[in-house]
């Protein structure tokens, strides 16, 4: 149990591209999802904190127009990456919460690569 | 500030060399203290959650423990297979509901 499934796995696009990433809780409902962004050799860093039906709340330095987040049900949330540029090439995670006192469950990652 | 350090950076094992990963913390109020496994190009696998001092949690070779200020994640005959990076992260009470903070890993090789 407590699957979460991510997509696309793997994006190569050109500079100035929006690129859509997707986090599904496939077997159970998550009201909290996170997203994640980690370099090589590095911590998962937070990004955003995602509540179905609600504004996500940024961590410090994350640029909300930059990327845009979406959580319209309990087993969806999306990030977008807006007009991306190559210093937005990172390993993106996501995280799906199955409740209060339980631990997150992870996505297999998207590894964005910005030409 | 709430923070979390992983030690060793990397360790190198013989199959059936025991071993144990460090993980240090300091914060406000422990809320709980996670293990994560992650394997290259992959997301973390959860392995364990302690929320007090003097907890133990076993998972086949796996043994984690936890104290005021640190975690222990013990590896008894380490196989190739148990060769990734393990996480340890935190959470904390009165801060962002469920919000973790990691330590950067420790990354583990197993040979045969």
């Amino acid at each position: 149990g407590a699957v979460v499934s991510q997509h696309p796995s793997r994006v190569i696009c050109k500079s100035g591209t929006s690129v859509k990433i997707e986090c599904r809780s496939l077997d159970f409902q998550a009201t909290t999802m996170f997203w994640y962004r980690q370099f090589p050799k590095q911590s998962l860093m937070l990004m955003a904190t995602s509540n179905e039906g609600s504004k996500a709340t940024y961590e410090q330095g994350v640029e909300k127009d930059k990327f845009l987040i979406n959580h319209a049900s309990l087993t969806l949330s999306t990030l977008t990456v807006t007009s991306a540029h190559p210093e937005d090439s990172s390993f993106y995670i996501c995280s799906a919460l199955q409740g209060s006192n339980q631990p997150q469950h992870f996505g297999d990652g998207t590894r964005l690569s910005i030409l | 500030e709430d923070q979390v350090t992983q030690s060793p950076e990397a360790l190198r094992l013989q199959e059936g060399e025991s071993s144990s990963l460090n993980c240090s913390y300091t914060v406000s109020g422990l809320r709980g203290l996670f293990w994560y496994r992650q394997d290259p190009g992959k997301g973390p696998e959860f392995l364990f959650t302690l929320y007090s001092a003097g907890e133990e949690k076993e998972k086949e070779r796996l043994k984690a423990t936890l104290t005021k200020k640190e975690s222990f994640l013990h590896i008894t005959a380490p196989k190739p297979e148990d060769s990734a990076t393990y996480l340890c992260a935190v959470q904390a009470w009165g801060g962002a509901t469920n919000k973790l903070i990691f330590g950067t890993g420790t990354l583990l090789a197993v040979q045969p």
